[in-house]
């Protein structure tokens, strides 16, 4: 079983919020992971979004819009990337990222179309 | 301007050797660790390795371990990535990636470089 498990593919309407999730192996338990959020476009490498641990331990990235942000599902042992307000130029891959062990591990990543 | 460069990618044959480089600028290398990360052609990232910034601290994925060596030199701004026995597995753009703090379990944020292309391919 992998380490973080996002699904394959979403799609959502201009305009529309959508909640993409990076679940985390069972026998773990999100609490105490810090999630990385990455976005990627055809032919670049991937661009930092935020981090989040809890609401005291996040960090936006850089010229990230405010529209992009994260939470946990401790329910769902999940970290939950929230984008708001849809916009076309938000059609890309977006890949979760933990420290897992002794070591960086990436979700599979989640195709997001924007219809 | 934060920078970071990679070079050293190619077209090898499985079992050889290569060695791939990254030339950092426009921050303080030695404050930093620093990280290589992989994608396969229609694949996702997969981190590689990574290094603290005094080099103490060196992890790597179990698919690589005893086959490549992260390393770096502080004096140049240089992190390299010494790669043997190659794979065709190991056949993906190689990114050099600036950690947020000085040890190997900070993550990447938002200074990556461009990749170079690594196909090992007989």
């Amino acid at each position: 079983q992998a380490v973080l498990t996002q699904p394959s593919a979403l799609s959502a309407s201009p305009g529309a919020s959508v909640s993409l999730t990076c679940t985390l192996r069972s026998g773990t338990n999100v609490a105490g992971y810090r999630i990385f959020w990455y976005q990627q476009k055809p032919g670049s490498p991937p661009q930092y979004l935020l981090r989040y641990k809890s609401d005291s331990d996040k960090k936006q990235g850089s010229g990230v819009p405010s529209r992009f942000s994260a939470s946990k599902d401790a329910s769902a042992n999940a970290g939950i990337l929230l984008i708001s307000g849809l916009q076309s130029e938000d059609e890309a891959d977006y890949y979760c990222m933990t420290w897992h062990l002794s070591g960086w591990v990436f979700g599979g990543g989640t195709r997001l179309t924007v219809l | 301007e934060v920078q970071l460069v990679e070079s050293g990618g190619g077209l090898v044959q499985p079992g050889t050797s290569l060695r791939l480089s990254c030339a950092a600028s426009g921050f303080n290398f030695d404050d930093y660790a620093m990280h290589w990360v992989r994608q396969a052609p229609g694949q996702g990232p997969e981190w590689v390795s990574g290094i603290s910034w005094e080099s103490g601290g060196r992890n790597y994925v179990d698919s690589v371990k005893g086959r490549f060596t992260i390393s770096r030199d502080n004096a140049k701004s240089s992190l390299y990535l010494e790669m043997n026995n190659l794979r065709p597995e190991d056949t993906a753009t190689y990114y050099c990636v600036k950690a947020y703090c000085e040890t190997v379990n900070c993550g990447m944020e938002d200074v990556w470089g461009k990749g170079t292309t690594v196909t090992v391919s007989s």
